[in-house]
């Protein structure tokens, strides 16, 4: 069965402190995907990757980065923790070619507080 | 960016009724993707939908593709408790990659017994 994990479910940080949230997927895909989902917002990208050590912004990537030093690895980094930052964050991946790329399988997230 | 406008944002119904939700693009898209959120998890694709006027079932769910590649369409028949959650649409505009997929605003499904 293919599967994202995503290190925690939830987690509870202090203003300004840095947060690390990881995802590892099995499925040896090249694609892979943060995004953040608020209520009433939808599903919005922060930052993606199509290849090993390569990262492109998303639409809103301030206040994030991201890390990926293995194919099935993605970091997304907050470097200085804010409020706004609150949020239940979403890793996904895909596969290339022909239709696979845009049919994305997502990890069961991780709900981040910031106090 | 592109806009997608999904409704209804929720829906209240009773256990065996049918369900229609649908998304409207303002611009074309050349692929659609329905996907469900189950309470405390991740979305996870439905269906997907590559050519204007495609008609896709997946059981008791069937998705269409809108001949003006503007909208997408989402029936569940004879719903049941199981079915609640977050239903998301997802359309790619042409050439574009998944970086590319604009997701509409979620319908939340909530059955009452």
């Amino acid at each position: 069965d293919v599967k994202v994990t995503q290190s925690s479910r939830y987690l509870v940080k202090r203003t300004g402190e840095k947060v690390f949230l990881e995802c590892v997927q099995d499925m040896d895909h090249e694609n892979m995907f943060w995004y953040r989902q608020d209520p009433g917002l939808g599903l919005r990208l922060i930052y993606f990757s199509y290849d090993v050590k390569m990262k492109e912004k998303g639409d809103i990537p301030e206040g994030y980065s991201v890390s990926r030093e293995k194919k099935e690895r993605f970091s997304l980094i907050l470097e200085s923790a804010s409020t706004n930052q609150t949020s239940m964050y979403l890793c996904a991946s895909s596969g290339t070619g022909g239709t696979s790329n845009e049919k994305l399988f997502f990890g069961s997230g991780t709900q981040l507080s910031v106090l | 960016g592109q806009q997608l406008n999904q409704s209804p944002q929720s829906m209240f119904i009773q256990e065996g009724e049918d369900v229609s939700m649908n998304c409207t693009s303002s611009s074309i898209f050349n692929t659609w993707l329905w996907y469900k959120q189950d309470p405390g998890e991740g979305p996870v694709l439905l269906i997907a939908l590559y050519k204007a006027g495609e008609l896709t079932s997946n059981g008791r769910l069937t998705a269409q593709f809108g001949i003006t590649r503007k909208d997408s369409f989402l029936n569940i028949s004879a719903s049941i408790p199981s079915d609640v959650g977050i239903y998301f649409c997802a359309g790619q505009p042409l050439g574009g990659g998944a970086d590319g997929l604009t997701f509409g605003k979620g319908t939340h499904l909530i059955i009452q017994p």
